[in-house]
């Protein structure tokens, strides 16, 4: 149980370009999801939290209008990445949490490069 | 910023080895300490979560302590084999906002047969 599916795996775009990230939660209902990126070898660092419904909890320096987040039920979350320029290019990664502060569950990560 | 340490980077053993690795993390505001082992191209698996000093949890060949009053957490591995090649994370939740995760940058664990 609690397997979360993440897509696509990797993507390749041009500068410019939006790209959408799927996060869904297969075998259990979400309350909140976690949008994370990772840059060669560092740790995985949060960009939002996104409770069902209502508008993502951004960090600190990450810019809201550029990383776009929709949790429109509590199995699927999306992360968009607008106009996209090379330094978007990253390992984006979700995890779902069934319950309030409970285990995360995480999908396998997506790879995205903007060429 | 919450500071969330993991030591060593990396670790080569030979099969049959034990080993342990060392989470270190803020003393103060502590809420849970989760251990996670990530296989190359798989997703994260959760192997624990800690909250009470003094915790011991296993789980088959791998178990972890808590120190919540140092702040320290180790994991070990016990007969290492191959299939426990992975990278080993550990994520501190507390401070002032106990819900967020914050991941050490990870131990890389090869295990030679």
């Amino acid at each position: 149980g609690a397997v979360v599916s993440q897509h696509p795996s990797w993507v390749i775009c041009k500068s410019g370009t939006s790209v959408k990230i799927e996060c869904r939660s297969l075998d259990f209902q979400a309350t909140t999801m976690f949008w994370y990126r990772q840059f060669p070898k560092q740790s995985l660092m949060l960009m939002a939290t996104s409770n069902e419904g209502s508008k993502a909890t951004y960090e600190q320096g990450v810019e809201k209008d550029k990383f776009l987040i929709n949790h429109a039920s509590l199995t699927l979350s999306t992360l968009t990445v607008t106009s996209a320029h090379p330094e978007d290019s990253s390992f984006y990664i979700c995890s779902a949490r069934p319950r309030v502060a409970g285990t995360q569950y995480f999908g396998p990560g997506t790879r995205l490069l903007v060429l | 910023i919450l500071n969330v340490e993991q030591s060593p980077q990396s670790l080569h053993v030979q099969e049959g080895d034990s080993t342990n690795f060392t989470c270190s993390f803020p003393s103060s505001n502590f809420y849970a300490l989760h251990w996670y082992r990530w296989e190359t191209a798989k997703s994260p698996e959760a192997l624990f979560v800690m909250t009470l000093n003094g915790d011991e949890k296993k789980k088959g060949r791998i178990s972890a302590t808590l120190n919540t009053k140092e702040g320290y957490s180790y994991l070990y591995i016990k007969g290492s084999q191959p299939e426990d090649s992975a990278t080993y994370l550990c994520a501190f939740a507390g401070g002032t906002s106990y819900g967020k995760l914050t991941f050490g940058q990870g131990t890389i664990l090869t295990v030679h047969p």
